[in-house]
């Protein structure tokens, strides 16, 4: 069975920087395209970012696009976001998540999540 | 605004059926196969039903889901409580983007 877990949330000003972590754990990480996808509090799920699984192509939602950036290592079986430029409406949980079959939104495996909080 | 439209809410008694719509258009449900999420309060999503109509292993034959054209729909039969949750419909969209419902809050009466 796959892990993954999320780390490097916190409070930062708005404007400001953040980069979340995810490590991966009991599977090929490597021969997975990964994801972000996100949750202000009391909302609905939105999709941030994906990276094929060699990280040679990168998708953004248009509310993040030019500020974050999704990143793999598969040395480390780790996947990033760098969040810059942030803003108010940035703030919620992220998740990271494998998906079972490219390009096609299939979660089988999420982490719990880490907590951004965007506020002055 | 989400691009994939659920109703907000959905209700039912133990033992009913219930179903939860997802419309979207023909460069996202239309085109691409549609996912279902159940999340948990204070927890993260479980895959419900991928493909369309196809259940992950330890998922109960209670919930099915189905797709014709633009629209997909979640359906659970014999209602229990421990199906309260939050449910949402995802799909690929071909502007390479991932698509999501704004989620339906099932409440169990």
């Amino acid at each position: 069975q796959g892990q993954l877990v999320e780390s490097g949330g916190d409070v930062v000003q708005p404007g400001g920087s953040l980069r979340l972590s995810c490590v991966s754990s009991g599977f090929n990480f490597r021969g997975f395209a990964m994801h972000w996808v996100r949750q202000a509090p009391g909302k609905g799920l939105e999709w941030v970012a994906d990276i094929w699984f060699d990280g040679s192509k990168k998708y953004y939602a248009d509310s993040v696009k030019g500020r974050f950036t999704i990143s793999r290592d598969n040395l480390k079986d780790t996947l990033y976001l760098q969040m810059n430029r942030l803003r108010a409406e940035d703030t919620g949980f992220y998740y990271c998540a494998r998906e079972a079959r490219w390009q096609q939104l299939e979660f089988d495996f999420w982490g719990q999540g880490t907590l951004v909080a965007v506020s002055s | 605004q989400s691009v994939l439209t659920q109703p907000p809410s959905a209700s039912g008694t133990p033992g009913q059926r219930v179903a939860i719509s997802c419309s979207g258009s023909s460069s996202n449900v239309g085109n691409n196969a549609v996912n279902w999420y159940q999340q948990f309060p204070g927890t993260a999503p479980k895959l419900l039903i991928y493909n369309n109509d196809q259940r992950p292993a330890g998922v109960s034959d209670r919930f099915s889901g189905s797709k014709s054209g633009t629209s997909a729909s979640l359906a659970i039969s014999g209602l229990q409580s421990e199906d309260e949750a939050d449910y949402y419909c995802a799909a690929w969209d071909d502007s390479m983007r991932g698509m999501f419902g704004g989620g339906t809050k099932l409440t169990v009466l």
